[in-house]
């Protein structure tokens, strides 16, 4: 059964520029969260997808949004990047959201550098 | 809002020997689930081991297992038998109604050999 994969695995843009990652759940699992990773704040929750409706959104600006399509598969795209924003972005997909133990399983990730 | 704390930036321990790692949360809510997650150089984060809020036993996988203390909450992971393959960062992680997951700050565990 093939894992959460993340594309691109590494990238790197200027500022200003805008970037789109894209994830692909494990079969049959319909929730997918993106998470961002940063040496200075950590693990930080920037969305939550389940069936193509977002559910739980975290504290970051408008400039990052998300999307998931019919088949689960899910797009966060960040606008007018800066230098902040240069980070591990991680999905976790599950097999549904709501109250109990789903366990999320990570992809990879997306190394993004923004110079 | 909810909140990880894991207080311990860096531990080493030798291999084969004991380690535990310590995690405290904050939290007004009654049901929820804690977790840690292992994220080795490679960066993918793994499930080791997971808790429900409303079970007093302590879970346990293989080597890994947790102390769990609800009044106290505290939730402190223990690596037993130590091997090369555990060297890694390791995450506490809660989820509760908001069902985001809320991770500590992370611990570097080192193997000795």
């Amino acid at each position: 059964k093939a894992g959460v994969t993340q594309t691109p695995r590494y990238l790197i843009k200027t500022r200003g520029q805008q970037v789109t990652l894209s994830c692909s759940p494990i079969s049959g699992h319909r929730s997918v969260s993106w998470y961002q990773q940063t040496p200075g704040q950590g693990l930080q929750f920037l969305f939550e997808y389940f069936s193509e409706t977002q559910r739980n959104k975290g504290n970051f600006p408008g400039r990052f949004s998300g999307r998931q399509f019919s088949n689960s598969r899910s797009e966060m795209n960040v606008s007018t990047l800066e230098l902040g924003d240069s980070a591990l972005y991680l999905c976790a997909s599950s097999l549904t959201t709501g109250p109990g133990a789903n366990v999320l399983t990570f992809g990879a990730g997306s190394r993004l550098t923004v110079l | 809002a909810q909140t990880v704390t894991q207080s311990q930036p860096e531990m080493s321990v030798q291999e084969a020997e004991t380690v535990t790692l310590s995690c405290t949360y904050d939290t007004s809510e009654s049901d929820y689930y804690l977790f840690w997650y292992k994220q080795p150089p490679s960066r993918q984060m793994i499930l080791v081991i997971r808790q429900e809020a409303y079970k007093q036993q302590n879970a346990t996988e293989n080597r890994f297992s947790v102390n769990f203390q609800k009044a106290a909450k505290s939730f402190s992971l223990k690596i037993s038998d130590s091997q090369l393959g555990d060297a890694a960062m390791y995450f506490c992680a809660y989820r509760g109604g908001a069902q985001k997951l809320v991770f500590g700050q992370g611990t570097r565990l080192t193997i000795n050999p």
